[in-house]
């Protein structure tokens, strides 16, 4: 069993859709949870940090934390073209000398 | 200088070659990391170095190994390389005393042919 699980997808939903992004987890030390975006033959790009449990917004972004229940959710609202990517979900216990630990991503359209 | 940038972008390589990939920090970053993604998979981590030292290993074996120099730039070899090698190649660098988070370049694509 991997120790993070991310539906590959891939998902395709009309601009302006509401998109949600889930990950699970089984490692109850991640305290440190972020989601990356990654375009096309790109290096993926920081878009959410969360440490805890808890949510935090970002314009059209939300992400969400449940430690109690080792899930991770990132929204989009008013989804865009420019959205169009792969979602990567990364968490990490502390940032001392441990490792990012990836999801699969979820490779998402969004369809004009 | 801002962002992390890496080198080559694009490389073939012959199965049993060797190969040498090289990463330039963020700067101000003294941590620097490498990751190995293959096609439809997320990023595995390698190595870390911190201040010239391995600071942390994946589940690589020791043909994959890596330098860090003074200006904390960072160099990625692989020897002996296998077809399964071919992957985007990642490098990520930070601050060790930070929690933010890192900093990827847009990674190297190796072909092993």
């Amino acid at each position: 069993q991997k120790e993070v699980e991310q539906d590959p997808g891939p998902l395709s939903v009309p601009e302006g859709a509401i998109v949600s992004l889930n990950c699970t987890y089984s490692n109850s030390a991640f305290q440190y949870f972020m989601w990356y975006r990654q375009y096309s033959r790109k290096g993926p790009e920081l878009l959410m940090y969360t440490y805890s449990s808890g949510n935090k917004e970002d314009g059209r972004f939300t992400a969400q934390v449940d430690k109690s229940s080792k899930y991770i959710s990132l929204f989009i609202r008013d989804s865009q073209p420019s959205d169009s990517a792969t979602y990567l979900c990364a968490m990490i216990s502390n940032f001392g000398n441990e490792k990012l630990t990836f999801g699969t991503g979820t490779r998402l359209t969004i369809i004009p | 200088e801002t962002g992390v940038t890496q080198s080559p972008t694009h490389l073939i390589k012959t199965r049993g070659q060797q190969v040498t990939l090289r990463c330039s920090s963020q700067s101000g970053h003294n941590t620097v990391s490498w990751y190995q993604q293959a096609l439809g998979q997320g990023p595995q981590f390698i190595f870390q170095y911190y201040r010239e030292e391995e600071n942390g290993r994946g589940n690589f074996p020791p043909r994959f190994s890596g330098l860090q120099f003074p200006n904390y730039s960072s160099e990625l070899n692989v020897n002996a390389l296998e077809l399964d090698d071919s992957a985007l190649y990642l490098c990520a660098s930070s601050l060790a005393t930070s929690t933010y988070g890192y900093t990827f370049g847009s990674g190297t694509r190796l072909t092993v042919v």
